[in-house]
């Protein structure tokens, strides 16, 4: 079974820290990896990750696939109080005929001012 | 910019009652979906539907439930006699291809 697993599964830092998360991932046919934030409610995309050692950048936010060593990162630098929430990594398995999602559990993320 | 719109935001039922959940997909999108998270847990895959049928539904997703896109916007999920522990927060996402955007959820509590 397609398994992810993020690290760690909360955090608690200051506003101007920098912060990783980490995800790894074993699945049959790997096709791509996602970020997604969550605050209250919906999931909101961040990031899809497809091929090994291209850096994905927007704002703070930046996120770096390894797809020999099955994980990505996702690095958020002078963290902010607006940064809180749960960031969630996906991976889509090529093997199906969709782009079903599989998620792991996510990291919380506290940011104090 | 387009979005995944779902009605109601929050529905309360009682035990053994159908549901019926909304989503209105983003219009050029090709693939259609229903996760649900449990409070406190991870967000879990139900149903993929594409081409007007359903390409994957996942263990979750018995009998007891249904999707349909009866007209051009509409995607819904049926639960035809809800349980205790379907109460979760249920999202409807839509694709083109690859990345999903979410709708804000309905929160299904059944008492």
């Amino acid at each position: 079974e397609d398994k992810v697993v993020q690290s760690p599964l909360s955090l608690v830092v200051h506003e101007g820290d920098t912060v990783t998360l980490n995800c790894s991932y074993e699945v049959t046919n790997f096709r791509s990896l996602l970020w997604y934030k969550q605050e209250k409610k919906a999931p909101t995309f961040l990031f899809m990750l497809t091929s090994s050692g291209i850096e994905k950048k927007s704002g703070r936010l930046s996120s770096i696939l390894d797809k020999k060593e099955l994980f990505s990162i996702l690095n958020i630098t002078a963290t902010q109080t607006g940064d809180s929430a749960i960031y969630l990594c996906a991976v889509i398995d090529s093997g199906g005929s969709n782009y079903k999602l599989t998620f792991g559990k996510g990291t919380l993320l506290t940011v104090n001012p | 910019e387009p979005e995944v719109t779902q009605t109601p935001s929050h529905q309360v039922t009682q035990m053994g009652q159908e549901v019926i959940l909304r989503c209105v997909p983003i219009s050029n999108h090709l693939y259609f979906y229903w996760y649900r998270q449990i409070l406190g847990q991870k967000v879990e895959f139900l149903v993929s539907f594409y081409n007007n049928e359903i390409s994957e539904k996942s263990e979750i997703f018995d009998d007891q439930f249904s999707v349909e896109r009866p007209d051009g916007s509409n995607f819904t999920l049926k639960i035809r006699s809800t349980k205790l522990e379907d109460s979760a927060m249920y999202f409807c996402a839509s694709s083109y291809v690859g990345e999903a955007f979410f709708g804000q959820g309905t929160r299904l509590t059944v008492v």
